[in-house]
């Protein structure tokens, strides 16, 4: 079970918008709709801002969507502010095993 | 509001079995429809599912961890269980229970619930 294939680090400026990839396989991203991602600060525990690839829950601001092409799935993010400099997960159901998670992105708000 | 606990020792010493519970409050696990799980955090470094339980006792595991990981549940006490066995300084890390609305629970919905996490070092 590989993780799935996320950018290390990104950056973006107040105001700007940011794209984060995560990339799998047809096995997992690309055979399913079920892809979430999550924002997690440091010291904190992660918080799920995406889920089904573009289903925002409740209180995650619009600023926030997702969407998917192929095997690659997208989390952007509108507007950055300063508060949303965080780490960046994304997760998807697979057919090997229920669950797999990306390596990480580091989003910094410059 | 349905909360998460993470309990237990904090330090495991090398080859023995580390062993964590989660207490869910504000809502029962039997109420269906959710896979309570497990996921761990080596320090400074990515999310990494170990696996989950539903109230009825069907389990799913990462297939790097099966053969050490044991998920139970208790639903008189509205709790689930780690156990991993034979752990090793690898097994450091920040282990968070969560609660995920699974496909195979018929609805998907993410990891919608965290609790705080909890440092385990396994050290001598």
């Amino acid at each position: 079970q590989s993780a799935l294939t996320q950018p290390a680090s990104v950056s973006g400026s107040p105001g700007q918008s940011i794209t984060i990839s995560c990339t799998g396989t047809s096995s997992d991203v690309g055979g399913y709709n079920y892809v979430s991602w999550y924002q997690q600060h440091p010291g904190k525990a992660p918080k799920l801002m995406i889920y089904e690839v573009s289903n925002r829950p409740s209180g995650v601001p619009d600023r926030f969507s997702g969407s998917k092409s192929g095997n690659t799935a997208s989390l952007t993010i509108s507007g950055l502010q300063a508060e949303d400099e965080a780490d960046y997960y994304c997760s998807s159901y697979t057919s090997s095993s229920p669950v797999v998670f990306g390596g990480g992105t580091k989003l910094t708000v410059l | 509001q349905v909360q998460l606990q993470e309990s237990g020792p904090g330090l495991v010493k090398p080859s023995q079995t580390l062993s964590l519970t989660c207490t869910v409050s504000g809502g029962s696990i039997s109420s269906g429809g959710y896979y309570w799980s497990w996921i761990r955090q080596h320090p400074g470094k990515g999310l990494e599912w170990i696996g989950y339980i539903y109230y009825s006792g069907s389990t799913y595991y990462n297939p790097s961890l099966k053969s050490r990981v044991t998920i139970s549940v208790d639903t008189s006490k509205n709790q689930f269980s780690l156990k991993l066995s034979s752990v090793t300084a690898a097994d450091t890390a920040v282990y968070y229970c969560a609660r995920e609305g699974s496909v195979l629970s018929g609805s998907y919905s993410g990891f919608d619930l965290w609790g705080r996490g909890t440092l385990v070092t396994v050290s001598s």
